[in-house]
């Protein structure tokens, strides 16, 4: 099945530093959307890109999509401890199917 | 947050008996939708709704079963719970088939 798969699985940085995630599926997409989930609780949407955009920003979020290569990446610049959560991308195959990754654990160390 | 709400937020029972949990909007939110959440399987998706009594099948269905009979309530069955459906379970809602989901807080169901 078409499968959003995040890259590195766990990533630990120093606080300060910038976070970089990768995320890649099997099949065209309509969109691509990164979701981050703090432990115990439910997944929060950050951002949607859509597949004739490159590139999105949101605030410290910069998240850069590769349809040829059918990969996405979501960077965290100037990262802080509040950040440490698990990160999800999730693709929508435009036939009915929204498929999650199974996540990059970021553990900002102070 | 979105006004969304599982219930119970935990819940422990026995192999065999029947088990239902609840999701609520108040957002009026037309798609609705459970995931199971499982170390080293991510969020896969169990069912969804597109309205009143409108649903599909999600990749892992079987044994599940589900209903909404007013736009602001999905519920989620487990007919006979077994102990591979020991999970955490969350509820979600969008607009629209592709937008972004809002996302309860889950319910942590364990089967003995």
């Amino acid at each position: 099945s078409q499968q959003g798969e995040e890259d590195p699985q766990a990533l630990s940085i120093q606080e300060g530093e910038n976070a970089t995630m990768n995320c890649s599926y099997k099949t065209s997409i309509n969109n691509l959307q990164w979701y981050r989930q703090n432990s115990g609780r439910g997944l929060v949407h950050l951002i949607l890109i859509r597949s004739n955009e490159r590139e999105k920003h949101s605030g410290r979020l910069r998240v850069t999509l590769d349809t040829s290569k059918k990969s996405s990446s979501l960077l965290i610049t100037a990262s802080r401890a509040a950040d440490t959560a698990s990160y999800f991308c999730a693709t929508d195959d435009g036939d009915d199917k929204i498929i999650f990754g199974k996540g990059t654990r970021l553990h900002i160390l102070p | 947050d979105a006004g969304i709400t599982q219930s119970p937020r935990h819940k422990v029972t026995e192999t065999g008996t029947p088990v239902t949990l609840r999701c609520h909007q108040t957002e009026n939110h037309r798609y609705m939708y459970w995931y199971r959440q499982d170390p080293g399987h991510g969020l896969r998706l169990i069912h969804y709704s597109y309205g009143v009594k409108d649903t599909d099948k999600g990749e892992v269905s079987d044994g599940y079963s589900v209903s909404r009979s007013k736009t602001e309530d999905f519920l989620l069955t487990l007919e006979s719970a077994t102990s591979s459906q020991t999970s955490v379970y969350f509820c979600a809602i969008s607009g629209n088939w592709g937008q972004p989901q809002h996302f309860g807080d889950g319910t942590r169901l364990s089967i003995l």
